[in-house]
């Protein structure tokens, strides 16, 4: 299976501040990466999808202009989390796709914890 | 979207017993995947099944996939307290669909 790595893993900010969280591929190159967001007893919930040297595709109800993405490479997305209210508290995951049925397993990375104070 | 149905949402048993939970949805699945998250981390895939009617072993659990490739169900056989933790299961209808998660299962095993 693939190998995601995101980090930090795990942040603490203030109120209107900006986080940025970093997604790698460290065994594959993924031209796709996905973002998802979790909320505590909750099930995943698919943010954006990044695209490698294009925009993402964000999901319906998910504000682009706040969370921004940022594929620029084959290895590395970027998910930032603009002027960060306590309302974004949330445990933000990464993954891609990979393996021989790429398009249909997803490897996920360890989480990166979110407090917004 | 295809949703996908899990239940149950909670299960809490003894160490030793057994326990199966299910996956189930109305659409069909081009494949399915189970995974296992613990808190603080993220899912960790343990299977994946693309053919109706498969069944899959790994260690104690076994997977089976149902014959219309619209549900699946996850057995565990002598539930051990390293079992504890959220089920998930995920699955895309065609390959180049994005892939829908169930709610998940919580499951905690009492030593």
């Amino acid at each position: 299976g693939a190998v995601v790595s995101q980090h930090p893993s795990w942040v603490i900010c203030k109120s209107g501040t900006s986080v940025k969280i970093e997604c790698r591929s460290l065994d594959f190159q993924a031209t796709t990466m996905f973002w998802y967001r979790q909320f505590p007893k909750q099930s995943l919930m698919l943010m954006a999808t990044s695209n490698e040297g294009s925009k993402a595709t964000y999901e319906q109800g998910v504000e682009k202009d706040k969370f921004l993405i940022n594929h620029a490479s084959l290895t590395l997305s970027t998910l930032t989390v603009t002027s960060a209210h306590p309302e974004d508290s949330s445990f933000y995951i990464c993954s891609e796709r990979a393996g021989v049925m790429a398009q249909e397993t997803q490897y996920f990375g360890p989480g990166t914890r979110l407090l917004v104070l | 979207t295809q949703l996908l149905e899990q239940s149950p949402q909670f299960l809490s048993i003894q160490e030793g017993e057994n326990l199966t939970v299910y996956c189930n949805s109305s659409s069909v699945f081009s494949s399915l995947q189970w995974y296992r998250q613990e808190p603080g981390e993220g899912p960790v895939l343990l299977v994946t099944v693309v053919t109706g009617g498969e069944v899959k072993k790994l260690k104690r659990l076994t997977f089976q996939f149902g014959d219309a490739r619209k549900d699946s169900s996850l057995h565990i056989t002598a539930a051990q307290p390293g079992d504890t933790g959220l089920y998930l299961c995920a699955g895309a209808g065609n390959r180049d669909d994005k892939i829908n998660f169930g709610k998940g299962t919580r499951l905690h095993i009492l030593p």
